[in-house]
C-alpha cells in the first residue's frame, strides 16, 4: 500500500514537502508518480520518477517549482513543492506504475494541500 | 500534449441499464488507453488497461474497446456499486493526460 503525508494549509509563495510511504511490494522495482485532483475537478498528472531516479518528468504547470525524489532504502517517495499557488490546492495522490506506459495500478489515499492566505 | 475528451460529462441511468462512455484522443495512441473508476472521497481504482484488458478483480460486466483515437467503456448491466465517476487516461506519451471524467448517476 501507499500512504501519503505532509499535506496542510500553506500561504501563497510558501513551501511544503509531501511524503509517501510504501509497503507490501518491491518498492525499488516500480516507477512512481504524483497525481493531483483539485476540489470538484478531474485528475491531473504532476510528476513521475523511474526506479533508479534516472528519469524524471514534470507537468508544465509545476516544472521549476516542484521536485520529485525517492529513497529506495526507505521505501519512500517525496514531492518538494515551492512557490505554491492557489491553483496548487488539491488532493495529492502517490501512485505506483510498473513501467513507463503501464497503468497506475496502486493509489494512496491522498493528502490534502490547501494554498490560501 | 495529447488531449483526452470524454462524452458524455454525466449521465443518468438505472440499475440494469447498459451504459457506454466514449473517450477520444487528440492524436493516435494505439491501445495505450486506461480506464479508472472513482467514488466520492476515494482514490481512483484501475478498471481496464490496454484499451480492453480487464484488471484483476474487476467484474466482467465492464468491457472496453477501441484503438487509435476512439475508445469506449461499456457496463453491460449497471449495478448499484457502479455509480461513480469514470476517467480515461492515455499512457502513450508524457505528459500522461486524463479525460475530464464521466459521472454516472442514478
Amino acid at each position: 500500500q501507499l500512504v501519503e503525508s505532509g499535506g496542510g494549509l500553506v500561504k501563497p509563495g510558501g513551501s511544503l514537502r509531501l511524503s509517501c510511504a510504501a509497503s507490501g511490494f518491491g518498492f525499488s522495482g516500480y516507477s512512481l508518480n504524483w497525481v493531483r485532483q483539485a476540489p470538484g475537478k478531474g485528475l491531473e498528472w504532476v510528476s513521475s520518477i523511474s526506479t533508479t531516479s534516472s528519469l524524471i518528468y514534470y507537468a508544465d504547470s509545476v516544472r521549476g517549482r516542484f521536485t520529485i525524489s525517492r529513497d529506495n532504502a526507505k521505501n519512500s517517495l517525496y514531492l518538494e513543492m515551492n512557490f505554491l499557488r492557489a491553483e496548487d490546492t488539491a488532493v495529492y495522490y502517490c501512485v505506483r506504475q510498473r513501467n513507463w506506459g503501464d497503468p497506475f495500478d496502486i493509489w494512496g489515499q491522498g493528502t490534502v494541500v490547501t494554498v490560501s492566505s | 500534449d495529447i488531449q483526452m475528451s470524454q462524452s458524455p460529462s454525466s449521465l443518468s441511468a438505472s440499475v440494469g441499464d447498459r451504459v457506454t462512455i466514449t473517450c477520444r484522443a487528440s492524436q493516435t495512441i494505439g491501445r495505450y488507453l486506461i480506464w479508472y473508476q472513482q467514488k466520492p472521497g476515494k482514490a481512483p481504482k484501475l478498471l481496464m488497461h490496454d484499451a480492453s484488458s480487464l484488471q484483476s478483480g474487476v467484474p466482467s460486466r465492464f468491457s472496453g474497446s477501441g484503438s487509435g483515437t476512439d475508445f469506449t467503456l461499456t457496463i453491460s448491466s449497471l449495478q448499484p456499486d457502479d455509480f461513480a465517476t469514470y476517467y480515461c487516461q492515455q499512457s502513450y506519451s508524457v505528459p500522461v493526460t486524463f479525460g475530464q471524467g464521466t459521472k454516472v448517476e442514478i
